[in-house]
């Protein structure tokens, strides 16, 4: 099975800043992983599908990148509506292991 | 508007069984594939479970490989979960979710049911 490694898991930062968040796959799943943001006591929300593509409705300020087994989610300008827990997810085969989640915290 | 609706979660003596429904409307849901995701308390998310739009393939997290049974009647809309062998590890909140068009990502979800199992 696919492993998905998130790093960090939690990390603090100010409105206004810029962070990344990586994902790290145990074999090669480009381009085929997906970032969802999730806030407390509501259902994930997609925002990033295929490693870059911003989901419909989904501020510019989110960006995908990555390829092969490393993928970054950076999200810049940070909102107060982004303090969230961010997860990835390989869709790779039918099994869409997440990856562990990043808290982003405020500062 | 994609609407997903949980129902059927509550509390499980370990050993027991549940069954987990998702009503579903606002898309065409014969055409989807749709899945199964839960979230332990204070944990992340676990994918649990996929099934094809005709239900004709059906795929499982080792964790509830042979205790889980996902099926789907596109006559009703509605996905369900059978549940049997109940763990206290299986207690979490359990979100339906609908695969993108051919696509394995979710962009729908629902906003779950909670499984407790205790005795």
């Amino acid at each position: 099975d696919i492993q998905m490694t998130q790093s960090p898991s939690t990390l603090s930062a100010s409105v206004g800043d810029s962070v990344t968040i990586t994902c790290r796959a145990s074999q090669s799943i480009s381009p085929w992983l997906a970032w969802y943001q999730q806030k407390p006591g509501k259902a994930p929300n997609l925002l990033i599908y295929k490693a870059s593509n911003l989901e419909s409705g989904v501020p510019s300020r989110f960006n995908g990148s990555g390829s092969g087994t490393e993928f970054t989610l950076t999200i810049s300008s940070l909102q107060p509506d982004d303090f969230a827990t961010y997860y990835c997810q390989h869709y790779y085969s039918y099994s869409g292991t997440f990856g562990q989640g990043t808290k982003v915290e405020i500062k | 508007e994609v609407q997903l609706l949980e129902s059927g979660g509550g509390l499980g003596q370990p050993g027991g069984s549940l069954r987990l429904s998702c009503a579903s409307s606002g898309f065409t849901f014969s055409s989807y594939a749709m899945n199964w995701v839960r979230q332990a308390p204070g944990k992340g998310l676990e994918w649990v479970s996929t099934i094809t739009e005709s239900g004709g393939n059906k795929y499982y997290a080792d964790s509830v490989k042979g205790r889980f049974t996902i099926s789907r009647d596109n006559s009703k809309n509605t996905l369900y979960m059978q549940m049997n062998s109940l763990r206290a590890e299986d207690t979490a909140l359990y979100y339906c979710a609908k695969s993108a068009r051919r696509q394995g990502y979710f962009d729908s979800w629902g906003q779950g049911t909670l499984v407790t199992v205790s005795s």
